[in-house]
């Protein structure tokens, strides 16, 4: 069965440095998507990502978060300069969107980004 | 915001049902219920939707409402692996925000053996 992946499971960085958070979604699907879960906390939407650009962001997906899809399988994203409070699980998700109320989104594993 | 109530914990025996239900009471006409569940910090596990009428797949049953205000997530024989975090999500009506998923609280499905 197809599913959505996520590299690195872990990452640990120091605070001020960039990270790329990277996920290949499955494969035919076209609708992209970036949550965040804070421990303990509920799981929050960043961004959602179709044809090339961005169509939805959160109020916490600021300047300092930038996505791109680099090579027609790979979905990153990227925060320019982290601070203590990015430190969360960062899932990707992924639809292919039958109709725009009905759409199932699929999710990875999860990055766990720790930012010290 | 998430526009559903879920009671915050539950139990189930082993082998049991176990019913997770689901408030939506300002749910709009076009507008799908969702349940997924996140099993201890994995990524969220898409689980089943329906409109109106009652669905079932191989994972669990849905039954909504007639009046659509509620509905009831089925998992017809728990298992100790279906211990999990289940959310109710109901996808906006409007193209504001109709992208994206509102998790709540969900509710914590405990089994026991």
């Amino acid at each position: 069965e197809p599913e959505v992946t996520q590299t690195p499971s872990h990452q640990v960085t120091q605070m001020g440095q960039e990270v790329i958070l990277r996920c290949v979604p499955i494969s035919n699907h076209l609708y992209f998507y970036w949550y965040r879960q804070i421990l303990g906390q509920k799981v929050e939407f960043l961004v959602s990502f179709y044809n090339n650009e961005i169509s939805e962001k959160s109020e916490i997906f600021d300047d300092q978060f930038s996505v791109e899809r680099p090579d027609g399988s790979n979905f990153t994203l990227k925060i320019r300069s982290t601070k203590l409070e990015d430190s969360a699980m960062y899932f990707c998700a992924s639809s292919e969107r039958l109709a725009v109320l009905q759409e199932t989104q699929y999710f990875g594993p999860g990055t766990r980004l720790l930012v010290l | 915001d998430a526009k559903t109530t879920q009671p915050p914990s539950m139990d189930c025996a082993e082998g049991r049902a176990a019913n997770l239900p689901c408030n939506h009471s300002t749910i709009s006409g076009n507008e799908y219920v969702y349940w997924y569940r996140q099993i201890h910090s994995q990524g969220p596990q898409y689980i089943i939707h329906g409109l109106k009428n009652n669905e079932t797949n191989e994972m669990a049953s849905l039954i909504i409402t007639e009046d659509r205000k509620s509905s009831t997530l089925i998992l017809p024989h728990a298992t100790l692996r279906d211990t999990a975090v289940y959310y109710c999500i109901v996808r906006p009506g409007d193209q504001t925000g109709a992208n994206n998923l509102f998790f709540g609280t969900g509710t914590r499905l405990t089994v026991i053996p």
